[in-house]
């Protein structure tokens, strides 16, 4: 049981390049998230899903793309990557609604953008 | 925007002291959640408390809500190296209860 995993780890691009960041969970849980984590403010909802097929937008979606093709998996794409975006990348899990269930978070992608 | 915010910003104590973290909030919600986050890892989740409920315990874990002041606490007692992490209390924004908001934490530093 991996919990929720991350690929990759680190990853360095240059400004206007593309890729994405892949999550899986193998807890069976319908909801999944996507934040973002900035020194000294926290994490902010990029996108989330709420079930396979599902997404939908979160606090500072722009720039960025999901998709929930299968139900473990939960992709987060950088189209233009600009060195706004460097950052640390966190996926998380849950059974039910994230106010109201634990979130499972995976151990981070740290993204910089020269 | 931030929902939640902690205090201190950092914490630091010695082996076997109490560790007590603030979390204050803007809006009403139907719970709070704490999370713990080593040093270059994920957040695990600590502990929710519904609206309805003044205190909860886990462990050695003390949590704190007052709906009236909009805040949290989250003590720690007896505290250990390893209890050595950033704290974050999460709040659901108003309107949406997928989109949680995360404050920006408090760094606990217990010295052996």
């Amino acid at each position: 049981n991996a919990g929720v995993t991350q690929t990759p780890k680190f990853r360095v691009l240059k400004t206007g390049q593309s890729m994405t960041l892949l999550c899986a969970q193998d807890m069976n849980h319908e909801y999944m998230y996507w934040y973002r984590q900035d020194p000294g403010m926290g994490l902010r909802l990029i996108h989330y899903s709420v079930g396979e097929g599902t997404t939908a937008k979160g606090e500072v979606p722009d720039g960025y793309n999901v998709s929930r093709l299968k139900k473990q998996n939960f992709l987060l794409g950088l189209e233009s990557a600009a060195p706004s975006q460097t950052s640390v990348y966190f996926c998380a899990s849950s059974y039910g609604q994230g106010s109201y269930n634990e979130q499972f978070f995976g151990p981070g992608t740290r993204l910089t953008v020269l | 925007s931030q929902q939640g915010e902690e205090d201190p910003q950092a914490l630091s104590i010695q082996e076997g002291e109490n560790a007590t973290m603030n979390c204050s909030y803007k809006t009403s919600i139907n719970n709070l959640q704490w999370y713990r986050q080593n040093s270059g890892r994920g957040l695990v989740h600590l502990i929710l408390i519904r609206s309805n409920e003044r205190e909860k315990h886990s462990g050695r874990l003390r949590v704190t809500l007052d709906t009236s002041k909009k805040s949290s606490s989250l003590l720690i007692t007896a505290s250990r190296a390893a209890d050595t992490a950033s704290y974050f209390c999460a709040t659901p924004t108003p309107s949406n209860n997928n989109d949680m908001r995360f404050g920006a934490g408090t760094r606990l530093t217990v010295k052996p």
